[in-house]
């Protein structure tokens, strides 16, 4: 059973453009999370997705940033017109019916020049 | 009444001592209490969980302790390694509103084991 996967594991972006993270969950989970870590800090939550729907997005930037979990597919964060502050790495997260015990991946790690 | 705060921030222990690290919380409806361990340049992996209807659970050499009425728990790593260097995140799950729990997490504690 393989892990969540996340792609790509490193993504450089120049200021203005876009950024496109995807995650797959574990086989059979339909919960997902995306969380935020700065160098030497701790994890903070973006949004909670089930399958075609955002349960919960309130740490998410309400401008520039969007995500998705389609019927179909990898669960994807989207950040529009990168600013260098949005350099950080990116987990996802998913499990199977509760939030409780969460099963990460190995991280996105967006730098903006 | 949502946080949970942890402490200390960084930590550094000899090997084979003991390592000990902190987390308090206010909101007495939390009810599933996970540790995390994060190794540079990886994701965080569950280490170890407690309900508070206990107030201890150990595995291998890692033990959580649960003060219910204190409203803290604690992890103790006994004979500590260099192997277990890494930052440690104690978090704390509610049921949301449509049923699903949702995890409040602790900032971290950087652990360094010096041989």
């Amino acid at each position: 059973n393989a892990g969540v996967m996340q792609n790509p594991r490193h993504l450089v972006r120049r200021r203005g453009q876009e950024a496109r993270l995807r995650c797959s969950p574990m086989k059979g989970h339909s919960h997902v999370y995306w969380y935020r870590q700065l160098p030497e800090e701790g994890l903070k939550f973006m949004v909670y997705l089930q399958k075609e729907n955002i349960i919960d997005e309130s740490g998410m930037p309400k401008e520039r940033f969007s995500a998705e979990f389609p019927k179909e597919g990898p669960s994807i964060l989207r950040i529009q017109q990168v600013v260098r502050g949005d350099s950080a790495a990116y987990f996802c997260a998913s499990s199977p019916n509760y939030g409780g015990e969460l099963f990460f991946g190995e991280g996105s790690r967006l730098t903006v020049l | 009444q949502q946080q949970v705060k942890q402490s200390p921030q960084s930590l550094i222990v000899q090997k084979g001592g003991i390592s000990i690290i902190n987390c308090a919380y206010e909101n007495t409806a939390f009810d599933y209490f996970p540790w995390y361990q994060q190794f540079p340049g990886k994701g965080p992996a569950l280490l170890i969980a407690i309900r508070p209807d206990v107030s201890e659970k150990k595995e291998g050499r890692f033990t959580i302790s649960f003060n219910k009425s204190a409203k803290q728990f604690s992890l103790h790593i006994m004979d500590s390694q260099p192997g277990d260097s890494a930052t440690y995140f104690c978090a704390a799950s509610i049921k949301g509103g449509d049923s699903n729990y949702q995890l409040i997490w602790g900032a971290g504690t950087k652990l360094i084991i010096k041989p």
